[in-house]
């Protein structure tokens, strides 16, 4: 069973601050994706990885994966207060496939202070 | 553009009551899906398509039903509701078509679901 384990849960930051928050997943899979929720809203789609070593960036925030160790990361670079937000990394649940079977980590609530 | 429309945005229902909560997508998706999202509990995938005629079982498919007699349209049926189901579900498609397969999903808004 795929297991999709994020760290941390929450994260306080200061502006200007840079952090990283750390997806883990448990089984073979070539396809990661990173959401963001802001409060009673709907996901909206960071970043798509669809291989080793992938990486990608939009202002602030840039996102990579490593296949062989399952990890992802997203890093923040100078937060800034729009960020808040919640994250969430969700795996491919059929390694190679297309299924449509994506299984979500319980997400880390960013806030960042100003 | 509507993308993944949803309805009821909000329902209250009692113990045992039935509905159905609507999904509609207008971007020729094959891949349907419906997650709930609990507090502290991420998403979870509760069923999912991909295609017309075709549906199977995610993580937590107890207590739903689902059908896809459309590629437009994907209702989720919940059967004698629980307190256990109050919850917000949401609806989801992706493209499969040409080209790279991608497998990002496209969120509807939500429906907030509350079980007394």
């Amino acid at each position: 069973e795929l297991k999709v384990e994020q760290n941390p849960l929450f994260l306080s930051m200061q502006e200007g601050k840079n952090y990283t928050i750390y997806c883990n997943y448990s089984t073979t899979s070539d396809r990661l994706y990173w959401y963001r929720q802001d409060p009673g809203k709907s996901l909206e789609s960071l970043f798509v990885l669809l291989s080793n070593g992938a990486v990608k960036q939009e202002g602030r925030l840039m996102a990579s994966l490593d296949t062989k160790a399952r990890l992802s990361t997203l890093h923040i670079t100078a937060a800034v207060h729009d960020l808040s937000a919640t994250y969430f990394c969700a795996v491919d649940g059929e390694y190679g496939g297309a299924t449509n079977k994506l299984i979500f980590g319980t997400g880390t609530l960013l806030a960042v202070q100003p | 553009n509507a993308g993944v429309t949803q309805t009821p945005k909000f329902q209250v229902l009692k113990t045992g009551q039935s509905m159905t909560l609507q999904c509609a997508q207008d971007m020729n998706h094959e891949y349907m899906s419906w997650y709930r999202q609990d507090p502290g509990m991420g998403l979870r995938l509760i069923h999912y398509s991909v295609g017309a005629g075709i549906t199977d079982q995610g993580e937590v498919p107890n207590g739903y039903n689902v059908s896809r007699s459309t590629t437009e349209d994907f209702p989720l049926r919940l059967l004698s509701a629980a307190p256990s189901q109050t919850s917000v579900y949401f609806c989801a498609s992706s493209y499969s078509g040409t080209g790279v397969y991608t497998g990002e999903l496209f969120f509807g808004e939500g429906s907030r679901l509350t079980v007394l």
